[in-house]
């Protein structure tokens, strides 16, 4: 049930950009999107929720293909912040809260 | 953002004793609290979900006995690591839901990092 993220490590320099993708082989209810530096907590990036919105927030948005049931992450002119562990968390029942979250993507951004 | 603390941030403990964890959301009424469980360079593994004045609902492969929930109140919920071993060694995270909202996020806590000897 664990949703599949690619790829599994990006290494980048600064302004350059980056996708992450997420597939699950349930069908969602929506999709978390998270970022985690070491030894930190997860902080909050977006909610997609079912019916294949698109969100953004400044240089980082994200889509959801309730269909293909994939979401992708999209990191635009990266910055040296962006470094960290990127997690997806699948949502396949409405409204319990349940995420699911998949393996994870370790971004590196160097100068 | 709504803030969620957790207590303690750090514990070593010998084998076989017992360590309770505290989650709490600050500011916010938590109708539904999750714990995970992260061990290094790895994904977070949902353990349970639990709701306030009820039973925590486990994910399959935990043991209930092991690992108590209690969600005592709207803005407490603890997890008791019974008669740990160095193997429940690991990263324990709570999060908080503020209400049933469809798509409401989920707010993290910092983290328990637990070592057993």
């Amino acid at each position: 049930q664990q949703p599949v993220q690619s790829p599994q490590a990006v290494i980048l320099r600064e302004g350059e950009d980056a996708v992450i993708n997420c597939s699950s082989s349930k069908a969602l209810y929506s999709v978390h999107w998270y970022r985690q530096k070491h030894g930190e907590a997860p902080v909050f990036l977006m909610i997609l929720l079912k019916g294949g919105e698109q969100k953004g927030h400044e240089k980082i948005s994200a889509s959801f293909n309730e269909k293909k049931q994939q979401s992708s992450l999209y990191l635009t002119a990266s910055q040296l912040s962006y470094s960290g562990t990127y997690f997806c968390g699948t949502e396949i029942s409405s409204n319990t809260g349940k995420l699911i979250f998949g393996q994870g993507t370790t971004l590196q951004v160097k100068p | 953002g709504a803030v969620v603390s957790q207590h303690p941030s750090r514990v070593i403990c010998k084998s076989g004793t017992s360590v309770k964890i505290e989650c709490r959301s600050l500011d916010f009424q938590a109708t539904t609290m999750f714990w995970y469980r992260q061990f290094p360079k790895k994904s977070l593994m949902l353990m349970a979900t639990s709701n306030e004045g009820s039973k925590a609902t486990y994910e399959q492969g935990v043991e209930k006995d092991k690992f108590l929930i209690n969600h005592a109140s709207l803005t407490l919920s603890t997890l008791t690591v019974t008669s740990a071993h160095p193997e429940d060694s690991s990263f324990y995270i709570c999060s908080a839901r503020a209400s049933i909202i469809p798509g409401n996020e989920q707010f993290f806590g910092p983290g328990t990092r637990l070592t057993v000897l």
